[in-house]
């Protein structure tokens, strides 16, 4: 089972900085299977970024997704009042388990 | 547009049982994969079952194999949850999401509260 550890756990900062938030897996992983998604509270999780670095429909071009391998990263370049959230990394398989990693809380430093 | 809408979910017992449904719209049902994923209460992701598009294969977390069964009817455009020897541990929001080419999760259900307490 590949497991997905993110970090920080909370990451505090002000709207109009940047953020980076990290996803390492516990072996190599296909980039085609490394997704984010960002979770606010009494909502359902939503896709920002599939296959490691594509924005999903609808996603603002401030986030973006990047790495491969065992290491991912999402960035958030400018961030604004709505992006404050809990972000999640996920590899999907066609071979389960699938795994998310255990959540960062983006929050209003 | 796609929807997913759970339901079922509710009070049970230890030991007791519950059937949750997904209903799916908007889109051709029986083309895609379907996954359950829970998120019990102040926690993160926990990615319960998934079912392949025609029924075919079906795999489950460790956490709930040989207690939950996860099944479809294309016919309907409804996923199911079957969950039996429920346990305080299972308590948790449980959502259906749809997936793209086993790759992601394109749409998820607004979720439905299991709440396992005597």
């Amino acid at each position: 089972e590949i497991v997905l550890t993110q970090s920080p756990g909370t990451l505090s900062l002000s709207p109009g900085e940047r953020a980076t938030l990290s996803c390492r897996a516990s072996q190599s992983v296909s980039s085609s299977y490394l997704a984010w998604y960002q979770q606010k509270p009494g909502q359902a999780p939503r896709l920002l970024i599939y296959g490691a670095s594509s924005r999903a429909t609808g996603i603002p071009d401030r986030f973006s997704g990047s790495g491969s391998g065992t290491d991912f990263t999402l960035t958030i370049s400018r961030l604004e009042p709505e992006d404050f959230a809990v972000y999640y990394c996920q590899h999907c398989s066609k071979s389960p388990p699938i795994t998310f990693g255990q959540g960062t809380r983006l929050e209003i430093k | 547009q796609v929807q997913l809408v759970e339901s079922g979910g509710g009070v049970v017992q230890p030991g007791g049982s519950l059937r949750l449904s997904c209903a799916a719209s908007g889109f051709t049902f029986s083309n895609y994969g379907m996954h359950w994923v829970r998120q019990a209460p102040g926690k993160g992701l926990e990615w319960v079952a998934v079912i392949w598009y025609n029924g075919a294969y079906k795999y489950y977390a460790d956490s709930v194999k040989g207690r939950f069964t996860i099944s479809r009817d294309n016919s309907k455009n409804t996923l199911y949850l079957e969950m039996n020897s429920l346990r305080g541990e299972d308590t948790a929001v449980y959502y259906c999401a749809r997936d793209l080419e086993s790759r992601y999760y394109d749409s998820w259900g607004q979720g439905i509260l299991v709440t396992v307490s005597s």
